[in-house]
């Protein structure tokens, strides 16, 4: 299963609305989750089964979708927030990841 | 607190071989199922490949590029994961983490660079 995320890179002001992007080559059902990667540091879950958000992340993350297209939702971006973001499903071997967006502030 | 700490990484030339290790602590690690995924320099995620718990049973999992040169093993005794790799190629460059988890990333360690190159 190949995944795929648009677009490449974000560039948003603190405060506004970031919309990530991303899409199955074959369905995954909800079997999706989301990794934020801060510069310099590993990766970490925010959102799993396309929707639920992982302990101890903001509720400004949101995550949806189900099938072969989600969505990444970062409502009131912050200076914090600059990060790549990957997709990943997990509903069959070989688990992927999509290539990533990189949220950038503005 | 739980902690991955991987260690091997370094310079090898093409067609050599390297074995990673991780020392786990701060979890039961018999029970849990661990991998390995590589971040190339400057590139995104790649899963290389899991292993079960003994209690889950089953096949250790490779993804396709590393499947037949690549071995992942276990010593529960001693808390430890390895990774041992062959046939290397500059393909095989990335920095390699040590992860707990089935099908989502739980931990990471920090991660061990490896480099091939002539």
């Amino acid at each position: 299963i190949v995944m795929t995320q648009s677009p490449a890179t974000l560039s948003v002001s603190p405060g506004e609305t970031a919309t990530l992007s991303c899409r199955a080559s074959q369905r995954v059902n909800t079997d999706l989750a989301w990794y934020q990667q801060k510069p310099g540091q590993v990766p970490k879950v925010l959102i799993y089964a396309a929707s639920m958000r992982a302990t101890g992340i903001p509720a400004r993350f949101s995550g949806s979708g189900s099938g072969t297209g989600f969505t990444l939702t970062i409502s009131g971006v912050q200076s914090e927030d600059v990060a790549v973001y990957y997709c990943q499903h997990y509903n069959s071997w070989p688990l992927t990841f999509g290539p990533g967006t990189k949220v950038e502030i503005k | 607190e739980v902690q991955l700490v991987e260690s091997g990484g370094g310079l090898v030339k093409p067609g050599g071989s390297l074995r990673l290790s991780c020392a786990a602590s701060g979890f039961t690690f018999r029970n849990a199922w661990m991998g390995w995924v590589r971040q190339a320099p400057g590139k995104g995620l790649e899963w290389v490949g899991r292993v079960p718990s003994e209690a889950a049973g089953g096949t250790t999992d490779y993804a396709a590029p590393v499947k037949g040169r690549f071995t992942i093993s276990r010593d529960d005794s001693k808390s430890t994961l390895f990774l041992q790799m062959s046939g290397l190629s500059t393909e095989d460059t990335a920095v390699y983490y040590c992860t707990s988890g089935s099908v989502l990333v739980d931990f990471w360690g920090q991660g061990t660079l490896v480099t091939v190159s002539s």
